[in-house]
């Protein structure tokens, strides 16, 4: 099946800086990936869509200048929490649909966020 | 919008036994998709199964079978000789267009 990679898989910085997690489709195109927050023993909970040459949509409180979202190829979108504090720490999964078959969407493993 | 409900927060079975997940759902559209996930330890997703709204028979993979009641909105997974690395977090899943919408996800505990 389709590979969704994800890096860093775990990440720990300090509040107020900034950190960038990537999501790379590994054999397949990908002009839309998703974006999701995971809080422990809680459901996914989408963030955004990010789309390949435009904007990325944003679900609604969901704040756009503080994540980030950059679609740059076909391969790889990136989510850059800006200015993180203690409350962005959580578990962000993407997601990609293969190209013609939106309903079938592949996860990356998900990168653990902690900020201290 | 669209909500998805899984009343179950956690669920037990015994090794070799059935289990049945129940999800409910609401949405006023007639052409959607349902999903269940299964998320272990590991936190990867993964695709248990899948269900086309206008498909009448009941999806089924192996182990793994649904019981999709369209006019009651309901979409339950039933998972036949339950083995050990069936213990996991399933998730219950609505598609859309191309968003997809979590239940609340119940965790299933597989002892021997």
């Amino acid at each position: 099946g389709a590979v969704v990679s994800q890096h860093p898989s775990w990440v720990i910085c300090k509040s107020g800086t900034s950190v960038k997690i990537e999501c790379r489709s590994l054999d397949f195109q990908a002009t839309t990936m998703f974006w999701y927050r995971q809080f422990p023993k809680q459901s996914l909970m989408l963030m955004a869509t990010s789309n390949e040459g435009s904007k990325a949509t944003y679900e609604q409180g969901v704040e756009k200048d503080k994540f980030l979202i950059n679609h740059a190829s076909l391969t790889l979108s990136t989510l850059t929490v800006t200015s993180a504090h203690p409350e962005d720490s959580s578990f962000y999964i993407c997601s990609a649909p293969t190209s013609g078959q939106l309903y079938e969407q592949y996860f990356g493993p998900g990168t653990r966020l902690t900020v201290t | 919008a669209q909500t998805v409900t899984q009343s179950q927060p956690e669920m037990s079975v015994q090794e070799a036994e059935t289990v049945t997940l129940s999800c409910t759902y609401d949405t006023s559209e007639s052409d959607y998709y349902l999903f269940w996930y299964k998320q272990p330890p590991s936190r990867q997703m993964i695709l248990v199964i899948r269900q086309e709204a206008y498909k009448q028979q009941n999806a089924t993979e192996n182990r793994f079978s649904v019981n999709f009641q369209k006019a009651a909105k309901s979409f339950s997974l039933k998972i036949s000789d339950s083995q050990l690395g069936d213990a996991a977090m399933y998730f219950c899943a609505y598609r859309s267009l191309s968003k997809l919408t979590f239940g609340t996800g119940t965790r299933l505990q597989v002892t021997l």
